[in-house]
């Protein structure tokens, strides 16, 4: 069955660091999502990424964080200027022609 | 404000117990609705999809039901066992390729 992955599974940074995170969306999939879940939270979202562009966009996603779908197949999250609040789980999802989005198994960043 | 509710945060249960997860959502347009499984510190696993025109879903000994009008959703598991202990998240989506909005989650624990 196809899954959708995401590298690293866990990536631990520096304050200030710069970090990209990766996902690989099931092949025919069409609709993009990052999502974040801060230990003991609720999962939030993030941002939506359609045709090349983003669809929508949470409070949450300021100008630290950029996403990219650099070569077809790829989906990435990169946040500038990591902060402490920032470590977090970071799910990766993606959606075809179906209603279900896809949830990949997530990267812990740890921000020291 | 699209609210998602999950009632109880916790439950304890002998193994073998029927039980009754609930979720609630404040704003009923709903496109569908999912159920997930989170184990501790893991991923999203998705056990059933509802969609808006669907009244309940079966998987196994899991049956999630929907009823829209009064913005409610139950996720029953009959005959629990231990490996069933893990937290249980719901998530409303409102268009097909919007976000999905998370509960908080309810923790199981089933004791043998």
């Amino acid at each position: 069955e196809p899954e959708v992955t995401q590298t690293p599974s866990h990536q631990v940074t520096q304050m200030g660091q710069e970090v990209i995170l990766r996902c690989v969306p099931i092949s025919n999939h069409l609709y993009f999502y990052w999502y974040r879940q801060i230990l003991g939270q609720k999962v939030e979202f993030l941002v939506s990424f359609y045709n090349n562009e983003i669809s929508e966009k949470s409070e949450i996603f300021d100008d630290q964080f950029s996403v990219e779908r650099p070569d077809g197949s790829n989906f990435t999250l990169k946040i500038r200027s990591t902060k402490l609040e920032d470590s977090a789980m970071y799910f990766c999802a993606s959606k075809g022609t179906q209603s279900e989005q896809y949830f990949g198994p997530g990267t812990r960043l740890t921000v020291t | 404000k699209q609210e998602v509710t999950q009632i109880p945060a916790a439950l304890s249960v002998p193994e073998g117990e029927n039980l009754v997860l609930n979720c609630s959502f404040t704003d009923s347009a709903i496109y569908n609705l999912q159920w997930f499984r989170q184990d501790p510190g893991k991923g999203l696993t998705s056990l059933l999809l509802i969609q808006s025109s669907q009244r309940e879903q079966t998987s196994g000994r899991l049956n999630a039901s929907l009823d829209k009008s009064s913005g409610r959703s139950t996720l029953y598991i009959a005959a629990s066992q231990p490996g069933d202990s893990a937290t249980y998240l719901c998530a409303v989506r409102y268009t097909n390729a919007g976000k999905s909005t998370f509960g908080d989650g309810t923790t199981l624990t089933v004791k043998p």
